[in-house]
Parts: structure tokens; sequence; C-alpha cells
């Protein structure tokens, strides 16, 4: 079974704190890629970040930044001194490779407060 | 920049209506999906389309229909609306060709949504 899993439903922080958001994911396939997307109360889905089953390097990208590790099967999202601005419901998602499917997350909902 | 345009944000209907949602993306993508959003369940795929006038069923294909004739251009149709689709339609759109050893990496670009409520 391919599935990926978001516990954590809402997150509430206060500005300026470091947040990170959960992603755990299933699948026997050898080759894959993951995804981070931000959904911000306009309701457009935005590209974050790309990561294939190959790549376990994290990432950083400004207060951004993201820890793939297989061993976990986790894909894990970090922001780091958040802004009112990053308040949005994120998604994570898994494609296997050479297929069209992707498999969503339910997303978490971060509130930041200012 | 990409962009994907849904043609209603947000659309009221009865019970029984017909309703028409159009997606016209503008970077001659091949692949268009349309997606349904709902609390607690995330984004779950209702139909694909690699190509022109080609369609996949995803997860939840009930209830609804597609077109797709034209590649820049992808409506998701509902015959006869009933009050459990009421929920945010999301179109999508994607990049790279799909096929039998050609790897598909690209992201996908998504509209703003359209917000079916049906009484």
């Amino acid at each position: 079974a391919q599935k990926v899993t978001q516990a954590q439903t809402e997150i509430s922080v206060v500005e300026k704190e470091d947040v990170t958001l959960d992603c755990v994911y299933e699948t026997r396939d050898t080759t894959y890629y993951l995804f981070w997307y931000k959904q911000p109360p306009s309701g457009e889905l935005v590209f974050l970040i790309r990561r294939n089953s190959f790549d376990e390097q994290n990432e950083i990208s400004g207060r951004y930044s993201w820890n793939f590790q297989k061993s976990t099967s986790s894909f894990n999202f970090t922001i780091t001194a958040s802004q009112v601005v990053d308040s949005a419901v994120y998604f994570c998602a898994l494609k296997p490779s050479g297929t069209y499917k992707y498999i969503f997350g339910t997303g978490t909902r971060l509130k930041v407060l200012a | 920049d990409v962009k994907v345009t849904q043609s209603s944000r947000y659309l009221v209907k009865r019970t029984g209506e017909k309703v028409f949602l159009e997606c016209v993306q503008d970077m001659d993508h091949e692949n268009m999906f349309w997606y349904r959003q709902d609390p607690g369940l995330g984004l779950r795929l209702i139909y694909f389309s690699y190509d022109v006038k080609m369609k996949e069923k995803g997860d939840i294909p009930e209830g609804y229909s597609v077109s797709r004739e034209k590649k820049e251009r992808f409506s998701l149709i509902l015959e006869s609306t009933s009050t459990n689709q009421t929920s945010m339609y999301l179109c999508a759109s994607s990049p790279t060709k799909q096929g039998v050893g050609v790897q598909n990496t690209g992201e996908l670009f998504f509209g703003e949504g359209s917000r079916l409520t049906v009484l």
C-alpha cells in the first residue's frame, strides 16, 4: 500500500518560533518522489520542494529546510523563525516514478500568531 | 510563469443541477488533473488526462465525468449534483509526458480552486 501520513492536523506557534511539520510515507517502490506544497488562504497550492528517493541530502532554502530519511520513511519540513505569512495548510505528497499517481497526505494547518 | 485558471471560484447549486467546471493552462502541459479537497481527507484524484481526448479514472470518479477536447483545457462535469459533492475542486497540470520507461518528476501546478456548495 502507498500512503502519506501527516499526523499533525493543526499547529499553532508564535511568530519567530521554529516549527517542524512531519511527513511519514509508505511505499514498496524503490524509485519515487516526495513533494511539499503550501496552500495559503487564497486556495492555490504552491510547490515548495521535490526530492527523489536516491537523494537523501537535506536541503535548505532560506528559512525552510527539509530532512529526508529513508530509514524512517520520513520527509519532515522545518520553518525557522516562523512568520505570519507562513500561515497555511501544508501538504506532503508521494509519487512513484513512472506513474501519474500522486498520493497526498491530509495536510497540516499551520497558524503563526503575531 | 505557469498559469492554471479555473473558471469559477465559488458556485452554489441545487441538488440535481448540472455543473461544468473548466480549467485552462497556458504552458502546453500534457497532463491535467482534477482533485477534490475535503477537510481531513486531503486531496483525492477524480480524473486524470495525459493527452487530448485521453482520460483515466482516479480514486473517486463516481458521479463525475471529464472532457479534454483541447490540450490546454480540461473540464469536469457533474451531471446531476448531490449534497455530498459539496467540496473544493482543484485543477492541476504537469509538464512531463507519461509513459513506460519515461521518468515523470514534474511537480503539479494548481489553479486557485472552485468551491462548490450543493444545497
